[in-house]
Parts: structure tokens; sequence; C-alpha cells
């Protein structure tokens, strides 16, 4: 089976610029997360999307957006991007029931010039 | 959730177990001990996670103290691959506070050949 999937791999933009960024969960993974890795820390949770709903959101700005889609993909949207916003993008998805094991995907480098 | 502190660094010789500490002094009696690790370039992977028991699966064993305050981590024949930063995470069920997972810096373990 394919783990997570994320696209692109890398992606450089400049200041100002809006960002989508894609991840296909496992098959049969419903719930999925976002989380934020900037260089030299842990990872920070963004969002958490269940059945299309948001379930979960970390302390990030209005900036950042999230959606779920029917076939449980999701995209996070990041406008008007920061320098701050270069980092590694993770998408992780976990059955609701089963959600102590999350899987990671490998994740999108961004970097805003 | 609870804090939880981790040893910046670490270093094992390959063959030999590896012992990752972790406090969580103020853990709640509801919250989880949970392990993922980073390999460079990958995305977390989940190890294990425990309540109160101790705990052990293929990948490693996990040893909580009895007032529940810290734990270990075993890896008990490291090997090279074995290199990442692992990271401890205290959190309550699922069902409060949805699925997220708070990553501190972990502990940056090398194994040595």
């Amino acid at each position: 089976d394919a783990g997570v999937t994320q696209s692109p791999t890398h992606l450089i933009k400049t200041r100002g610029q809006q960002v989508t960024l894609r991840c296909s969960p496992i098959s049969g993974h419903k719930s999925v997360s976002w989380y934020q890795q900037v260089l030299g820390q842990g990872p920070q949770f963004i969002f958490q999307y269940y059945e299309k709903e948001e379930r979960g959101r970390g302390n990030f700005p209005d900036r950042f957006s999230a959606r779920q889609f029917p076939n449980y993909s999701s995209e996070l949207n990041v406008n008007a991007l920061l320098l701050g916003d270069s980092a590694l993008y993770l998408c992780a998805s976990s059955l609701w029931d089963r959600d102590h094991e999350q899987f990671f995907g490998p994740g999108t480098r961004l970097t805003v010039l | 959730d609870a804090k939880t502190t981790q040893p910046p660094s670490m270093d094992c010789a390959e063959g030999r177990a590896a012992n990752l500490p972790c406090n969580h002094s103020t853990i709640s009696g509801n919250e989880y001990v949970y392990w993922y690790r980073q390999i460079h370039s990958q995305g977390p992977q989940y190890i294990i996670h425990g309540l109160k028991n101790n705990e052990t699966n293929e990948m490693a064993s996990l040893i909580i103290t009895e007032d529940r305050k810290s734990s270990t981590l075993i890896l008990p024949h490291a090997t090279l691959r074995d290199t990442a930063v692992y990271y401890c995470i205290v959190r309550v069920a699922r069902e409060t506070s949805g699925s997220r997972l708070t990553f501190g810096e972990g502990t940056q373990l090398t194994v040595n050949p």
C-alpha cells in the first residue's frame, strides 16, 4: 500500500505570493493533519481535518487555511507569504479510532525568497 | 498537554541498547506517553505509546515509572539506521483535543559503528 503522499516535493515562492500544498492520505484514513517544521525545530501542528470538517487548529495566523475533499485528500493554502513561512510542511493521516499512530508523508519543502 | 524534557543529544554504539529518557513530571492521569522519531529528511514515524504499563513492540520498549513522571524508550540493539531525532510527546486522548501532536525539540540519537 502507498503511504502518505505530498506534492510538490519542493517549492520556491517570493514574499506576498500564495501557495497550495497537497496531501493524499493512506487509503482508508479519514483524518488528515498538517504540521509546519522550521529548520532545527520539531513539527508544529497547524490543522486537523476529519470527514471534511476542521477538528483542530494550531496557533497560526488566518493566512493559513486548509480543506479536505470527499476522497479525504487535503490542501493547505498559505496566503501573503512571509520569509518566516519557509519550512517543511508535513501531512499526516490516521484512522480516527487509532490516532495514536499517525503516518507522516515526506513533506513539502517551501522556500520563500 | 504536559510539557516534556529530553536531553538534546545522545550517542550509542551499534549493537548496544539505546536508552532515551524523557521527563514529564506534570503529566495528568489521562495523558498518554508517545514516542516518534524522525530520520533526516523524512517525516516523523510512530514508535510506541503507553499510559502506565510498560509496552513492547517490534521496534522498541517503553518503560514508564510508577509515578508516571518519567519514561525511557529502549532500542534493544541499535543500528546505524536508528540514527534520528526522537520525540517524547504527552497528550490526552483524542476525544478531548483531537489528534494534534505537540513536538518538542527531541533527542538527536547518533548510533556509531
